[in-house]
């Protein structure tokens, strides 16, 4: 079955270390999202990405970073700079260029920093 | 300025009724579409449903549809005959032609159907 795949569900980890969180998809998608939600809150975005080998920062990039080497794949990375890491972090994507097409989401990883 | 405004934190409705969400939107592109969103408790995002700007038409896709006011820019969501298993959080988005597609996202209504 085709889908976004986000790993590992839950991830502890301490304040000051970088952590990676994994997205892979299968569905040919050129474009792919990173999204962040906190209680209360609706999805702000954090990085996207139309193509590989490019992205793009969104409304809230400041202590996060991502590399697009792989159609498949779009891993985030939560730096030590990110002052609230601890949220709720979807992946998504969609074939790109189209108004209409909804964004297909990953089951999201749930950050916990201490 | 909030692009996307949901100003009913939470819903109740009895199981079997229908229920209206509200949301609003501020654009100046005449190009965009409107999503709407569930998540349970879960947390996945489940996609609804979807209305363009230059739909004639009010989507509908089974329970759920969208009456779409262009003028006073709402979409609100009107889910018909409420089921227990709609108890969920429920998200307004837009994505306007010229911003590179990206989705933006209200802060959501929590809808609890009671039995």
């Amino acid at each position: 079955d085709g889908g976004i795949t986000q790993s590992p569900k839950y991830l502890f980890r301490k304040e000051g270390q970088n952590v990676t969180l994994s997205c892979e998809q299968n569905l040919n998608h050129d474009a792919m999202y990173w999204y962040r939600q906190d209680p209360g809150q609706g999805l702000r975005l954090i990085y996207y990405s139309q193509i590989v080998n490019d992205f793009q920062k969104g409304d809230i990039a400041e202590g996060y970073s991502v590399s697009r080497e792989k159609k498949e794949s779009f891993p985030l990375t939560v730096t030590s700079a990110q002052k609230n890491p601890t949220a709720f972090y979807l992946c998504a994507s969609d074939p790109q260029g189209q108004l209409g097409s909804p964004l297909h989401f990953g089951n999201g990883t749930r950050l916990t920093v201490t | 300025a909030q692009k996307i405004t949901q100003t009913q934190p939470g819903m109740f409705v009895q199981e079997k009724e229908a229920v209206t969400l509200d949301c609003t939107y501020d654009t100046s592109d005449p190009s965009y579409g409107l999503f709407w969103y569930k998540q349970p408790s879960s947390g996945e995002m489940i996609f609804l449903i979807y209305q363009g700007s230059y739909d004639q038409q009010n989507a509908t896709e089974g329970r759920y549809s969208l009456n779409f006011q262009k003028a006073r820019k709402s979409a609100n969501l009107v889910i018909s005959a409420s089921q227990l298993g709609d108890s969920a959080m429920y998200f307004c988005a837009m994505r306007e032609g010229g911003s590179n597609y990206k989705l933006t996202f209200g802060k959501g209504t929590l809808l609890t159907v009671n039995p």
